[in-house]
């Protein structure tokens, strides 16, 4: 397993503003992938993040509004740009580990909760 | 393309009686299966997982899971609810082309006293 912590937990914000988030992980992980959660939704997947490379944004998020951060193998960053009512969610941090193809696990961070008003 | 159905969106059950939360998929190729827990204004804990192998899955804090390739299920169970295991319950599924994990859209929990 993997001890995943975020900062910050929660934080309210003004429209216009941007918000980083920080995910640190207690081992060394290849794979890192940010998730946001609407109110009352499922997870959405926003991007993976690997270090050493650019990060792969899904269907519906670009880099300009949620740049990510992959310095190394303990630490990712995800942005919220230019915020909106709409960004209002939470936002978590996953680690995958176990060896690949074969008994791969994601854990998850506890969350940053987003208000923006 | 794969996905995952939780029909319920909340299930109700008496403390000690015993709960099955539903959960079914479909994904090319071999599924990689699993179920998260999101208690109130917490992060996803993994609860268990299937790989391969045995088709009964026990996990984390007496829960269970059972693989049922024909009909494409893997329902949660756990003998005996306790009032403590109210929270959001999350199937998830991995494999086909893409190896994304894609979770299902939440079933609550409430066990009552």
């Amino acid at each position: 397993s993997a001890v995943i912590s975020q900062k910050p937990s929660r934080d309210i914000c003004q429209r216009g503003t941007s918000l980083t988030i920080q995910c640190q992980v207690d081992s060394q992980v290849t794979m890192m992938f940010w998730y946001r959660q609407q109110p009352g939704q499922s997870l959405t997947l926003i991007a993976t993040a690997n270090q050493g490379s650019e990060a792969t944004y899904e269907s519906g998020f670009v880099i300009d509004k949620f740049p990510i951060s992959r310095p190394n193998l303990t630490f990712s960053t995800l942005t919220v740009s230019n915020m909106s009512p709409e960004d209002s969610s939470i936002y978590l941090c996953s680690v995958e580990t176990g060896r690949r193809g074969y008994q791969e696990t994601q854990y998850f961070g506890p969350g940053t909760r987003l208000l923006v008003l | 393309a794969q996905s995952v159905a939780q029909p319920e969106d909340q299930v109700n059950v008496a403390e000690g009686n015993p709960l099955t939360v539903k959960c079914t998929y479909s994904v090319s190729g071999n599924p990689y299966l699993f179920w998260y827990v999101q208690y109130p204004n917490r992060g996803l804990q993994f609860l268990l997982k299937y790989i391969t192998g045995d088709n009964l899955v026990k996990g984390s804090y007496g829960f269970e899971a059972e693989f049922n390739k024909s009909q494409t299920s893997f329902h949660l169970k756990k003998p005996s609810a306790l009032v403590s295991d109210s929270a959001l319950y999350f199937c998830a599924v991995k494999g086909g082309a893409t190896n994304k994990l894609i979770f299902g859209t939440g079933t609550l929990l409430a066990v009552q006293p």
